[in-house]
This record gives C-alpha cells, sequence and structure tokens, in this order.
C-alpha cells in the first residue's frame, strides 16, 4: 500500500516551454506532498512542500513563480516547471507520508526532465 | 533534523551480509532514524526505521546504539539488485510536518 504514482517518468521539452508533472496518490490520502529535485551524482534537494488546500511552502532559493506548485484535492499534486531553461534539467521526484504512523514516506519514481 | 555521517562507497560479494554503518551524534530523543535507498533513476524505497530498539524486517536489521549516536543498516544475504545509494536520515515523525532531509548517502556495490 501507500503509493505516489508519477508522471510522466521522462520528458524533454523545449527551452521557453512549460512542464508539468503530476504526483497522485492512489490507495491513501495525501494531504502533503514534498517535492525533490536531484541532479546527477548528487543527493536529493527539498524543493517545496505543498499541502491540500493552502498555499507551497518553498526552500531558500527556489523560486515560486518559476516552479508552480498545486495540491488541489487529496490524491493530486502537481508541480509546474515554466518557461524551462537547460540549467533545470534534473531528476523531480515528489514523496508522501504514509497514512500509517511510524511508516516513513512514500516516493514517486521520479520525471527525467531535458531541456533543450 | 539532525545531520548524518555516512562513508561515500562501499563493496560487497554477493552473499554477504552488508554492514553500512551511519552517525547521527546529533539526534535529538524525539528523532527516528530512517534508511532509505535509491536505485538508479528511481525514486528513493523506504527500508527500514527505529527510535531506540533494533529492529528487522523482510528487507534488512537495524541496530542502533544504546546512546542513539550512530546506527547500522544490514543487508544479511546481499544481492546484485541491492546495489544502490543508501540514505541514512534522522527526522521527528511527526507525520505531514516532518521533511526528511537527504545526505550524500552510501553507495553501495554488490559485486560476483
Amino acid at each position: 500500500g501507500a503509493v505516489v504514482s508519477q508522471h510522466p517518468s521522462r520528458v524533454i521539452c523545449k527551452s521557453g516551454t512549460s512542464v508539468k508533472i503530476e504526483c497522485r496518490s492512489l490507495d491513501f490520502q495525501a494531504t502533503t506532498m514534498f517535492w525533490y529535485r536531484q541532479f546527477p551524482k548528487q543527493s536529493l534537494m527539498l524543493m517545496a512542500t505543498s499541502n491540500e488546500g493552502s498555499k507551497a511552502t518553498y526552500e531558500q532559493g527556489v523560486e515560486k513563480d518559476k516552479f508552480l506548485i498545486n495540491h488541489a484535492s487529496l490524491t493530486l499534486s502537481t508541480l509546474t516547471v515554466t518557461s524551462a531553461h537547460p540549467e533545470d534539467s534534473s531528476f523531480y521526484i515528489c514523496s508522501a507520508p504514509r497514512t500509517r504512523a511510524n511508516y516513513g514516506y512514500t516516493f514517486g519514481s521520479g520525471t527525467r526532465l531535458t531541456v533543450v | 533534523d539532525a545531520k548524518t555521517t555516512q562513508p561515500p562507497s562501499m563493496d560487497c560479494a554477493e552473499g554477504r551480509a552488508a554492514n553500512l554503518p551511519c552517525n547521527h551524534s546529533t539526534i535529538s530523543g524525539n528523532e527516528y532514524v530512517y534508511w532509505y535507498r535509491q536505485i538508479h533513476s528511481q525514486g528513493p524505497q523506504y527500508i527500514i526505521h527505529g527510535l531506540k530498539n533494533n529492529e528487522t524486517n523482510e528487507m534488512a536489521s537495524l541496530i542502533i546504539t544504546e546512546d542513539r549516536k550512530s546506527s547500522t543498516l544490514i543487508l544479511p544475504h546481499a544481492t546484485l539488485r541491492d546495489t544502490a545509494v543508501y540514505y541514512c536520515i534522522v527526522s521527528l515523525n511527526t507525520g505531514t510536518a516532518s521533511k526528511l532531509t537527504f545526505g550524500t548517502g552510501t553507495r553501495l556495490q554488490v559485486t560476483l
């Protein structure tokens, strides 16, 4: 149980366009979703935290107008990379707390974004 | 959240036990120790977690020292599929309020 489905798994887009990444909790309600970014050979860096029905909280240095996060329902959170540039190319991963206490977090399978 | 220190890489022969250490000397009394692993180009996978007592599940065992300043993840019989980056994370277990801060992890290479 506690599966997060992330789509797309891989996307290539042109510079200046926008890309939307979706994360759905399939068998539980995710009131909170964490969004991470991972560059090659580096660790995961938390970008923002989204909460259902309220504004997302962004980590220091992350542009909220560039990385739009929407958490409109208890099962869906989206990250939109607006006006993408090559430096936004990265592996984006979402994560939600498991509903059962003490069971940690479940992660999506990740989205490889390449901006050309 | 307390910071963790892990060796950058380790090798293990297939079929042998892999023991991955983690130092978390600044851990506070209500912080849990979590272990996750990330296989190349996939999202992290939960392995195990604990507070004070040693824990075991179908994937691994977690040994936490009495002073809680370090822990060891044990994969009893490593296979090639266990090759991954293993992350040790300490975090408050307060559900939605907690966020996980990833360090650099240990890259475990399991070889024939």
